[in-house]
């Protein structure tokens, strides 16, 4: 079974300083890991994924996540948040083999304030 | 644009009806998956085909619920006698299969609202 856990359901942020969405893992095999976005009446989109390559994994708009494997976690972070940023923000589980069907956390309310 | 389109966009249906969404895949993607998103929460997986194939449903999809993808191009969804629990946001996506790349990113279209009266 695999399972994430979004650890925020809301997080505010002013614009210009550093973002922090925090996501763990539970897994019985090696897992790949996304963070997707969507924004108001759009499509899920892919921010961001890991896939057993580099730990460390940089995605569109500046964003980036760091897979730690002994803790679990897979948190996404930007330097410097911008108003389009606002969304909701999902981190995304699957396994290879397991016909890669996507388990979603609950999501996680970015609010970018000026 | 060549994205995962779905249609309609928007269904409103008094309980009881039968209601069916369509999806359209990218075109050289063989993978296509339904999930179910309601209100503040994350989207939940439904089933997915290869090809024509389906090859996984889960346990949610009860048996008022059937879809297709008969020539494993686009795939409808029907969902008979609706009730009002059935009211969400039905998304569709499409992948590549994992044997021609490492990544197994899903692309999602714009999803189909549900409201059951």
């Amino acid at each position: 079974a695999q399972s994430v856990t979004q650890l925020d359901s809301h997080v505010s942020v002013s614009e210009g300083t550093p973002v922090l969405l925090r996501c763990n893992y539970s897994s019985s095999y090696s897992p790949s890991l996304f963070w997707y976005v969507q924004h108001p009446n759009k499509g899920l989109q892919l921010l961001l994924k890991y896939t057993s390559a580099a730990t460390l994994v940089k995605g569109i708009n500046g964003f980036e996540a760091e897979f730690k494997k002994s803790e679990t976690s897979f948190h996404l972070t930007k330097p410097s948040a911008h108003m389009s940023d606002a969304a909701e923000y999902f981190c995304v589980v699957s396994i290879t083999g397991g016909g890669n069907k996507l388990t979603f956390g609950t999501g996680t309310q970015l609010k970018v304030e000026l | 644009d060549t994205g995962v389109s779905q249609n309609p966009r928007h269904k409103i249906t008094k309980r009881g009806q039968n209601v069916t969404f369509r999806c359209d895949p990218i075109s050289e993607h063989n993978r296509l998956y339904w999930y179910r998103q309601t209100l503040g929460q994350g989207p939940e997986f439904l089933t997915y085909f290869q090809n024509e194939a389906q090859l996984e449903k889960s346990r949610l999809l009860s048996d008022r619920f059937s879809a297709e993808r008969p020539k494993g191009s686009f795939s409808t969804l029907e969902i008979q006698r609706t009730e009002q629990g059935d009211s969400a946001m039905y998304l569709c996506a499409s992948s590549i299969p994992p044997e021609a790349t490492s990544s197994y990113e899903q692309y999602f279209g714009p999803g189909t609202r549900l409201t059951v009266t």
